[in-house]
């Protein structure tokens, strides 16, 4: 029920193509989703995060789609550009009783090459 | 104003050394974690401190341990290194009290033969 499944695992895009990651969760607990961007030697850094009172947020080309019924959240990666080309991981946590949060649960992550 | 910083950055054991990987962070976060990184099994949480003075087991615990020196500083250590420890340990760090947000450390590549 702690998961989150992650899927594909890999993705070739063409440069100015739409990317969408797509991740699902059992927990309806879970009350935050970031996704994490990685480039090549470097560690994890915060792309964009959503709250599950939205259905969707937008920042740039990257937008975070969120289906709560169906207890899914993908990521969508508008005008895709090789300077994209990362792993991207979505996550999700909760908020603990007496309002700190809990560890995040990672995505097994996705390659994403977008050729030029 | 460095982030989270982890040295080393990359280390050869041969199996049955011992090392301890360090993590320091300048953003007075009160939280720590340690996770390793494999190929197809994205990040796991091996160990994390919610506040100075306090550490608890994440998902892969085992053939590890940690110290929380200070606020600052949170170590891994291996006792006795195992091939399937081989793997990249990032460090990361957070304010659990205001934010959701965790900061990643650049990576320690460890390879064990």
């Amino acid at each position: 029920q702690q998961q989150v499944k992650q899927s594909p695992q890999s993705l070739i895009v063409q440069k100015g193509g739409i990317s969408i990651i797509n991740c699902a969760y059992e927990n309806t607990a879970f009350d935050y989703f970031p996704w994490y961007q990685q480039f090549p030697g470097k560690g994890p850094a915060l792309l964009i995060a959503i709250r599950p009172d939205v259905s969707e947020k937008k920042e740039g080309r990257f937008t975070i789609s969120f289906n709560k019924s169906a207890k899914q959240f993908s990521l969508h990666i508008m005008d895709s550009q090789p300077g994209d080309s990362a792993t991207y991981f979505c996550a999700a946590t909760i908020q603990l009783y007496g309002g700190s949060q809990g560890n995040l649960i990672f995505g097994k992550g996705t390659k994403l090459s977008v050729k030029p | 104003n460095a982030g989270v910083t982890q040295t080393p950055k990359f280390q050869v054991l041969k199996t049955g050394q011992s090392m301890t990987l360090q993590c320091a962070q300048d953003m007075n976060h009160n939280s720590m974690y340690w996770y390793r990184q494999d190929p197809g099994m994205g990040l796991r949480l091996i160990y994390y401190s919610a506040s100075e003075g306090t550490t608890d087991k994440g998902e892969v615990p085992n053939g590890y341990n940690v110290s929380r020196l200070n606020k600052r500083e949170f170590s891994l250590r291996l006792e006795s290194a195992a091939p399937s420890q081989t793997s990249v340990y990032f460090c990361a760090s957070s304010d659990r009290l205001t934010s959701y947000e965790q900061y990643f450390g650049p990576g320690t590549r460890l390879t064990v033969t």
